[in-house]
């Protein structure tokens, strides 16, 4: 079955700066990839996805690339500022088969005043 | 749009009752709900896919007479903890897919404390 490899498992930066959360998963059949953002106690809340049809999406100050040679997907935060503050979870599936999301284990990111 | 609810939101109980769960999707028509369990500063762990009018599947390793699953409806599915220990503590989420599929909308969530 898929398996997805989440790094790091936490993440300290300055406000301002960049952050970068690395995804890889094992089933090269899958070919969606959501990453969800979800603060202490709250829901999981989805942030940005990519399908594997396009190789990079963008949404203000976050974008997500996707490599599928390589089969591995990143989130990128440009700008951080304390509110980014939270865990944030990539998953991987067969959407075309119904499929189930499977998480990679989380990254705390902590963003410093 | 695209809201799921949850009820309870949290709920303590003695060992051996039995608590139910209820996840509604609020202003769309799931045909899949999915039940995650969650422990603190750990990932979701899916539990088991809820497709309204048929059983629902499990994940290898979950109990499929501990932790009942009922999906009546394209807006409510149940997760039934029978028979609750204090092991079964934990933050339950449930998630909702539209009969579109686009992406699964989250619950917010029930933690259940067995005493």
């Amino acid at each position: 079955g898929e398996n997805v490899e989440q790094h790091p498992s936490t993440l300290s930066v300055q406000e301002g700066d960049s952050a970068v959360i690395k995804c890889t998963y094992s089933d090269s059949a899958s070919n969606y990839f959501p990453w969800y953002k979800q603060e202490l106690g709250k829901r999981p809340q989805l942030i940005i996805d990519i399908r594997s049809n396009v190789g990079e999406k963008k949404d203000q100050r976050i974008a997500v690339t996707l490599n599928k040679t390589a089969k591995h997907f990143s989130l990128h935060i440009t700008e951080t500022q304390p509110e980014d503050s939270a865990v944030y979870f990539c998953a991987a599936s067969k959407s075309n088969q119904g499929g189930k999301l499977i998480f990679g284990q989380g990254t705390e990111l902590s963003v410093k005043p | 749009g695209a809201v799921v609810s949850q009820h309870p939101s949290r709920v303590i109980c003695k060992s051996g009752t039995s608590v139910k769960i209820e996840c509604r999707s609020l202003d769309f028509q799931a045909t899949t709900m999915f039940w995650y369990r969650q422990f603190p500063k750990k990932s979701l762990m899916l539990m088991a896919t809820s497709n309204e009018g048929s059983k629902a599947t499990y994940e290898q390793g979950v109990e499929k007479d501990k932790f009942l699953i009922n999906h009546a409806s394209l807006t409510l599915s149940t997760l039934t903890v029978t028979s609750a220990h204090p092991e079964d503590s934990s933050f339950y989420i449930c998630s909702a897919r539209g009969l579109r599929g686009a992406w699964d909308v989250f619950g917010p969530g029930t933690r259940l404390l067995v005493l």
